[in-house]
């Protein structure tokens, strides 16, 4: 079955580029069958879809933070990754890769990671 | 964007009642519509897809209804393991949105 795992800094300074990397196993993002998005949830808060990605490289972002995010994809390594841009502390939140987007759900999810945007 | 609007924001249960949790649209979408299992500390879980279908392995206790604008999750009997918080999110258009969410609790 797929699985998913977030990687990457737990902290980050204030104006800097949030960097993490979800390694899929157990099926291939090259395989063409599903979008593999980014979701967040701040402490305490609800859930925010960031964006999404195919195989291919098409990408889908939330309008409300197109203007920082890029999500790319490594086929090599059956890994998708996310860089948000210019990070303040509303930044700060739980990080989740899953499998699906566009009209499609969220599963499975991995663990998430929790990166705090802080000096 | 969709709004997804839940309620209510929390309920106080106990085993083996039903618990009704609803969910709605500011605009139609037919049934793309998702259900999510929450617990502390853990990522969020499918339970309920295209507004009514079964995801696997989830057991039949929990049941989702509804489409347009108006869904309903139903747990016809709450069992321990059932206290979350439970997450709408809408399919249709994008970006996905989630509803704020519904916390069960223990009464």
């Amino acid at each position: 079955q797929v699985q998913l795992q977030e990687s990457g800094p737990g902290l980050v300074k204030p104006s800097q580029t949030l960097s993490l990397t979800c390694t899929v196993s157990g099926g291939s993002i090259s395989s063409g069958d599903y979008y593999w998005s980014w979701i967040r949830q701040p402490p305490g808060k609800g859930l925010e879809w960031i964006g999404y990605i195919y195989y291919s490289g098409s990408t889908y972002y939330n309008p409300s933070l197109k203007s920082r995010v890029t999500i790319s994809v490594d086929t090599s390594k059956n890994q998708f990754s996310l860089k948000l841009s210019s990070v303040t502390a509303a930044d700060t939140a739980v990080y989740y890769c899953a499998r699906g987007g566009g009209f499609d759900w969220a599963h499975p999810w991995g663990q998430g990671t929790l990166v705090t945007v802080s000096s | 964007d969709i709004q997804m609007t839940q309620s209510p924001s929390s309920v106080s249960a106990s085993v083996g009642d039903r618990v009704t949790i609803t969910c709605r649209a500011s605009q139609g979408i037919s049934s793309w519509l998702a259900w999510y299992q929450q617990k502390p500390g853990k990522a969020p879980k499918l339970l309920i897809y295209a507004a009514s279908s079964l995801q696997s392995g989830v057991p039949s206790r929990f049941s989702g209804s509804g489409s347009g604008t108006d869904f309903t999750l139903t747990i016809s009997s709450l069992q321990p393991e059932d206290f979350a918080t439970y997450y709408c999110q809408q399919a249709n258009s994008f970006p996905a949105t989630f509803g704020g969410g519904t916390k069960v609790e223990i009464k």
